[in-house]
């Protein structure tokens, strides 16, 4: 199956840092990407929804200067926690969106982040 | 506004037991239903579910659709310590390009 692969696995920064977080899609084009967060024994929320060349459209409480996106090519798209806070740890996952035959979404592996 | 509700929220239960996983869902232009198992990272891809009344089966694991009624169930038989996770169901839109989640159903299944 597809698969979709998020940098880096787990990262550990101090408030008020940037982090930037990877996500590709290895063995096919994705035209769509969506970010995910998920605390501690909840479910995903969705954040925002990433397409490829254009802006990304943010869901309802998530600031996007905060959360900032980018979809840069077809196989990439990223997001950077700005000024982190220790709120903002949490575990991000990715997904990627194979509009081909089978419209399937394939999830990354997940990203830990940490803010001291 | 689209809405996936699971139920219960948590169920322990012993090696051996079935277990029944409920999911209802109010889903815009909805297409397909689908769920996922997870444990310490992303979710793993369990059922897809397009249509109503085919039950899908994978060793132990089946769940079937009732597009009529709104719901999903996801059964387990003859479960394993290996099955405690947490499982998460998603209503996809047409296009199956949006996933609403559910907020999951943690099994704990004891020795």
């Amino acid at each position: 199956g597809a698969v979709v692969s998020q940098h880096p696995s787990r990262v550990i920064c101090k408030s008020g840092t940037s982090v930037k977080i990877e996500c590709r899609s290895l063995d096919f084009q994705a035209t769509t990407m969506f970010w995910y967060r998920q605390f501690p024994k909840q479910s995903l929320m969705l954040m925002a929804t990433s397409n490829e060349g254009s802006k990304a459209t943010y869901e309802q409480g998530v600031e996007k200067d905060k959360f900032l996106i980018n979809h840069a090519s077809l196989t990439l798209s990223t997001l950077t926690v700005t000024s982190a806070h220790p709120e903002d740890s949490s575990f991000y996952i990715c997904s990627a969106w194979d509009a081909g035959i089978f419209h399937e979404q394939y999830f990354g592996p997940g990203t830990r982040l940490t803010v001291t | 506004e689209d809405k996936v509700v699971q139920s219960p929220l948590s169920l322990v239960v012993h090696e051996g037991d079935t277990v029944t996983l409920n999911c209802s869902y109010e889903v815009t232009n909805f297409r397909s239903l689908l769920w996922y198992k997870q444990e310490k990272k992303a979710p793993t891809f369990l059922f897809m579910l397009t249509s109503s009344g085919i039950e899908k089966k994978s060793g132990r694991l089946s769940s079937i659709l009732d597009k009529k009624e709104l719901f999903s169930i996801l059964n387990i038989t003859a479960t394993q310590t290996g099955d405690s996770a947490v499982y998460l169901c998603a209503g996809t839109n047409n296009a199956g390009n949006m996933l609403t989640f559910g907020g999951g159903t943690r099994l704990m299944v004891k020795p």
